[in-house]
């Protein structure tokens, strides 16, 4: 079975540009973490979904970031403007309700602003 | 809100065993995760524990103690493969959320 799914892996930008992360989840889960890691703050939650409804989004840093969850198969992160301080590593997990509710996570996606 | 405290680094030698410690101070608890993450990669799930005790797979075992907020992640037959950043993540019992410790970065050397 496939992972969760994220592109771009490797994306550079000008600040002031818009930037849109994509994810498709593991089929069948209807959880999805968006999360952000860099050296200095470690890995943070920045906003999750329950079957495509936002639950909590207290994590995202302002309101420069949003996500989206049209559908249970797709999810987008979107800065817009972006600043070099985003520049982070952007993962994406998804997990069930049943048993532990292990998040599985994706490749990433590795930001530079310029 | 959680607190969670491991340490910053370890080393070892190929073969010998290495415990990396997790402490939580936290409003609440519903599971304890450890992730392995090689760098440059995403983290990768290991272990699991929701009651106190020690649960073993393979090479790993994890050990857990709910009233000493305390957890333990043990690396045996360490191999050069396992030179990795180990992150302990404990979950809201409210939702879904996990919070991560900063990480252990482990080092093994021949």
């Amino acid at each position: 079975d496939a992972g969760v799914i994220q592109s771009p892996r490797h994306e550079v930008t000008e600040m002031g540009q818009e930037v849109t992360l994509r994810c498709k989840p593991i089929s069948g889960h209807d959880y999805l973490f968006w999360y952000r890691q860099t050296m200095m703050r470690g890995l943070e939650l920045l906003i999750y979904f329950n079957n495509n409804v936002p639950i909590d989004d207290s994590g995202m840093p302002e309101d420069r970031f949003s996500a989206k969850m049209p559908n249970a198969s797709f999810s987008t992160l979107k800065i817009q403007p972006s600043e070099p301080r985003d520049s982070a590593v952007y993962f994406c997990a998804s997990s069930l309700r049943q048993g532990g509710s292990t998040q599985y996570f994706g490749p990433g996606t590795r930001l530079t602003v310029l | 809100g959680q607190n969670i405290d491991q340490p910053t680094e370890m080393t070892a030698t190929e073969g010998a065993i290495v415990q990396i410690n997790c402490t939580y101070q936290t409003s609440g608890f519903n599971g304890l995760f450890w992730y392995q993450q090689h760098a440059g990669e995403a983290p990768t799930f290991l272990s699991y524990n929701v009651l106190d005790g020690l649960e073993e797979k393979g090479r790993f075992s994890s050990f857990l103690s709910r009233s000493k907020g305390y957890s333990y992640l043990l690396l045996k037959e360490l191999q050069m493969k396992d030179s990795a950043s180990y992150l302990c993540a404990v979950r809201d019992p409210n939702d879904y959320k996990l919070s991560f410790g900063a990480g252990t970065t482990v080092t093994v050397r021949a």
